[in-house]
């Protein structure tokens, strides 16, 4: 079956530092891979996705992930966070050929001013 | 409609009443899931389906959960005799086809069974 994991459940970073979460997936092939950003009161929207092709994909609000094969990760990456960063970030999964997501059970992102 | 929407956002019932609960989808959008997210938690998969039909409803937790599309547009999530774990989020999304598209979230109805 597959799964998702993001080992941190709650991240705390200064405004303006850099930023990874981390996501890790055991599926028997390489999903599709996508990562949401959940604010209050909101729905979850989609920073970026992986079908195939280059590895690094970009995505909006400046945030980008990798997919690394050898490690079954797709951790996500800013290079300078904003206070509106702060929300909650889930990575998600998707076998081929099925149609839903799994997803891991998110990292809340706390920024300090 | 602009993007999708759920009715009610709230909802609060007392152990054993039914409830529905209601998503409407982008106006473009065949495929739409609905997903079940505890606190704390991220969302679990219920169902989802292809215009009216319903492929897969592997993720609802019990008979007492059903879910219908009845013109390929709205759907509806009914739970039959709530119990205090159906406490959740409740998550609809849509996509343009079942093909991997994006799937766009609607804001959730956060049901409270007391």
């Amino acid at each position: 079956a597959q799964s998702v994991t993001q080992p941190d459940i709650h991240i705390t970073v200064s405004e303006g530092a850099s930023l990874e979460l981390r996501c890790n997936y055991s599926y028997g092939a390489t999903p599709y891979l996508f990562w949401y950003v959940q604010s209050p009161g909101q729905g979850l929207q989609l920073l970026l996705k992986y079908f195939s092709g280059d590895t690094l994909v970009q995505g909006i609000k400046g945030f980008e992930a990798e997919f690394k094969r050898s490690q079954s990760s797709f951790n996500l990456r800013k290079p300078s966070v904003h206070w509106s960063d702060a929300a909650e970030y889930f990575c998600a999964v998707e076998g081929r050929g099925a149609q839903k997501l799994v997803f891991g059970q998110g990292t809340r992102l706390t920024i300090n001013p | 409609g602009a993007g999708v929407s759920q009715s009610p956002r709230y909802k609060v019932t007392k152990r054993g009443q039914d409830v529905t609960l209601r998503c409407d989808p982008i106006s473009s959008h065949a495929t739409l899931y609905w997903y079940q997210q505890a606190l704390g938690q991220g969302p679990e998969f219920l169902t989802y389906f292809n215009y009216e039909a319903q492929p897969d409803k592997s993720g609802l937790p019990s008979d007492r959960f059903s879910a219908e599309r009845p013109e390929g547009s709205i759907s509806t999530l009914t739970i039959q005799r709530t119990e205090q774990r159906d406490s959740a989020m409740y998550r609809c999304a849509s996509s343009l086809t079942k093909n991997h598209n994006e799937q766009f979230f609607g804001p959730g109805t956060r049901l409270t069974v007391l």
